[in-house]
């Protein structure tokens, strides 16, 4: 079975510039988050999906990020327009139901500069 | 709101000693804990998890944690360590009593193992 996948693994861009992650979750799991670690601190939740829609978006930081999750597959983020401080690891994960564990994707290494 | 804490950014520990990673956790209520390691280049992989049962929780690779109400601590121990036990841990608490939902991490421990 197919784990979480995350596209790209690594994106450079510049500051203004936009960048659109996408995660790819198990098939079959209806929550899908998204978590983003800055600069070797914690780990910190962004949002929640349940199918295509937003259970909880309180960890988004700014409206310069969109997260979308058309048809309850895969989702992406998008950040418009990019800031240096947006640098870091986007993970994703998902699971079946909110009573099991979450899989986690290898994330994407986002660099602003 | 839960929070979690761990003690040491980096450890560092000799092939065949004991590994402690330390984690507190401030919960107002039961909460699931849960400790994942990441080894480079991929993703984060669950080792083990409390979920109100046992309080001695045994998971993958040798590992193993306690519970422990009193202190609020959930320390990952393993007796001996293997040079392939290299990675980052992190601690986090389950946002939500009885359920997974959103997790809450620590900072990470990373963990050093040299021969």
């Amino acid at each position: 079975e197919a784990g979480v996948t995350q596209f790209p693994s690594h994106s450079v861009i510049e500051k203004g510039q936009t960048v659109t992650l996408r995660c790819d979750p198990i098939s079959g799991h209806d929550n899908l988050y998204w978590y983003r670690r800055v600069m070797g601190k914690e780990i910190k939740f962004l949002l929640h999906f349940v199918k295509e829609s937003k259970q909880d978006e309180s960890g988004m930081p700014n409206n310069r990020f969109l997260a979308e999750r058309t048809g309850g597959t895969y989702s992406t983020l998008k950040v418009q327009p990019a800031e240096l401080e947006d640098s870091g690891v986007y993970f994703c994960a998902s699971s079946q139901d909110n009573y099991n564990e979450q899989f986690f994707g290898p994330g994407t290494r986002l660099t602003v500069l | 709101a839960q929070s979690v804490t761990q003690l040491g950014s980096h450890v560092s520990v000799s092939e065949g000693a004991l590994v402690l990673l330390r984690c507190n956790y401030s919960s107002s209520v039961p909460p699931y804990l849960f400790w994942y390691v990441q080894y480079p280049n991929q993703g984060l992989q669950l080792l083990l998890k409390y979920t109100s049962a046992a309080t001695l929780v045994k998971g993958i690779n040798g590992f193993e944690a306690e519970f422990k109400k009193s202190e609020t601590s959930f320390h990952l121990t393993k007796p001996s360590a293997h040079m392939s036990d290299a990675a980052e841990y992190f601690c986090a608490v389950s946002d939500q009593p009885g359920g997974y939902n959103k997790l809450i991490f620590g900072a990470g421990t990373r963990l050093a193992v040299h021969p």
